[in-house]
């Protein structure tokens, strides 16, 4: 069955780094588009970006361009997301989702159960 | 700025019907945007209803339904039960990103 194991949250200080990890298993990984979406406390959901099937192509959000990269390594079936810059209101569940089958039109069909990042001083 | 919207809140009772909503500040939903919803409970990760506009995910039931009405995507639920109780997502896909409404807290009473 597809699972989807995100890891690497904590809490981080006001314009430092981390790096999230989502280990993806029971499909075949390279086929699919990822994305990561986040969740302030008492908050909705909000999409953070995507990489495409083979990683060549990211799209972001405006809240966090040119702060947070995503990247993936087909041969380990993981997704990552760089954040760096980090602000309190980046504090949050972080989710990383898989793309339905077709890229635009299919949602997310599965989701990780999501890592909680602080930023906090 | 683009803003999908939703209503914040729904109570339905047992049993009944009840139809969300999911518009755009700017334009009408048609279904070239996609709509997808999730449904979500408390400490939970979202969990995948519908996507491209009416098309159930494996294992959701048939009392949930998704369509087109009037200039808004619609989530229909029938026949509501108890554990339907959780706030509820629609998500569009507009001009190469992704946008969530803000969710509607569906409460069973």
């Amino acid at each position: 069955q597809v699972q989807l194991v995100e890891s690497g949250g904590g809490v981080v200080q006001p314009g430092k780094s981390l790096r999230l990890s989502c280990a993806a298993s029971g499909f075949t990984f390279q086929n699919y588009a990822m994305h990561w979406v986040r969740q302030a406390p008492g908050k909705g959901l909000e999409w953070v970006g995507v990489i495409v099937y083979d990683g060549s192509n990211e799209y972001y959000a405006e809240s966090v361009k040119g702060r947070f990269t995503i990247s993936r390594d087909n041969a380990k079936n993981t997704v990552y997301l760089q954040l760096n810059s980090l602000r309190v209101e980046d504090t949050a569940v972080y989710y990383c989702a898989r793309n339905g089958f077709y890229y635009d039109s299919d949602g997310f069909d599965y989701w990780g159960q999501g890592t909680l990042v602080t930023v906090s001083s | 700025q683009t803003v999908v919207t939703q209503e914040p809140s729904f109570s339905v009772s047992p049993g009944g019907t009840i139809t969300l909503t999911c518009g755009l500040n700017s334009d009408s939903v048609s279904a070239s945007y996609y709509p997808s919803w999730y449904q979500q409970t408390p400490g939970q990760a979202p969990r995948t209803l519908i996507y491209s506009t009416n098309t159930r995910s494996a294992g959701v039931p048939d009392r949930f339904s998704g369509s087109i009405l009037g200039n808004k995507a619609a989530l229909t639920i029938t026949g509501t039960q108890a554990d339907d109780e959780s706030d509820y997502y629609c998500m569009l896909y507009l001009r190469g990103a992704w946008v969530f409404g803000g969710g509607t807290k569906l409460t069973v009473l």
